[in-house]
């Protein structure tokens, strides 16, 4: 079946820091891959999405590219801000004729203090 | 319009009340979905609607109950549930990409 493994956190950096967040895939096929943010009580945002390999989706300077050989989809950001702070969802979709099933990571907690 | 909405925010409910959530789309998505979410947890997979008829149901119990009434709305209906649903329940719509609504806050006292 399909998986999505991330690094383990929480992971805490200063502001103007750079972030690497790790993300690994298992799938048959050829899924979509995309990131998802969650801010304190709030609900999932999609932050970029990539859906054939080499594809670089981007968004707020947050940027992965979907490597298929490596089965990775890395994001980065080059100067967090504290507004950063938030759980980062690495998933991937499979989809199954009219909708879709999205396997997500655990999830990361990213705190950037000032 | 990019926006799914989700209402009520928060809902406190007993074991023996009747209560529904409610969830609308105006992004022409025809599938749409129900996630619950515990703390510290990603979304787990309740029930997805393709084209208004009930397509995936993640073996939810019977005291959960969603209703598609119209391809923008989703409606998840509440009945008899235990302190152990208290959750975030998320609607989302989509295909490749789902988007997400801000979820309903439960708390069943």
């Amino acid at each position: 079946g399909n998986s999505v493994t991330q690094m383990e956190g929480p992971v805490t950096l200063s502001e103007e820091a750079f972030l690497t967040i790790n993300c690994t895939y298992t799938a048959t096929g050829y899924p979509s891959l995309f990131w998802y943010v969650q801010y304190p009580g709030e609900g999932l945002q999609l932050l970029l999405k990539a859906t054939k390999a080499d594809d670089k989706g981007s968004n707020k300077g947050f940027e992965a590219t979907y490597r298929k050989e490596t089965t990775s989809f890395h994001l980065e950001k080059g100067s967090v801000q504290v507004s950063d702070s938030a759980v980062y969802f690495c998933a991937l979709s499979a989809p199954t004729g009219a909708n879709s099933k999205l396997t997500f990571g655990k999830g990361i907690t990213l705190s950037v203090r000032p | 319009d990019t926006e799914v909405t989700q209402t009520p925010k928060h809902l406190v409910m007993g074991m023996t009340n009747k209560k529904s959530l409610k969830c609308e789309q105006h992004m022409g998505h025809r599938a749409m979905y129900w996630y619950k979410q515990k703390a510290k947890k990603p979304p787990e997979l309740m029930f997805v609607y393709s084209y208004e008829k009930l397509s995936i149901n993640e073996s939810v119990p019977s005291r959960f109950s969603p209703e598609c009434p119209n391809s923008s709305l989703l409606n998840l209906h509440l009945h008899a549930l235990q302190p152990e649903d208290s959750a975030l329940y998320l609607c989302a719509s989509g295909l490749v990409a789902q988007y997400f609504g801000p979820g309903t806050r439960l708390t069943v006292l």
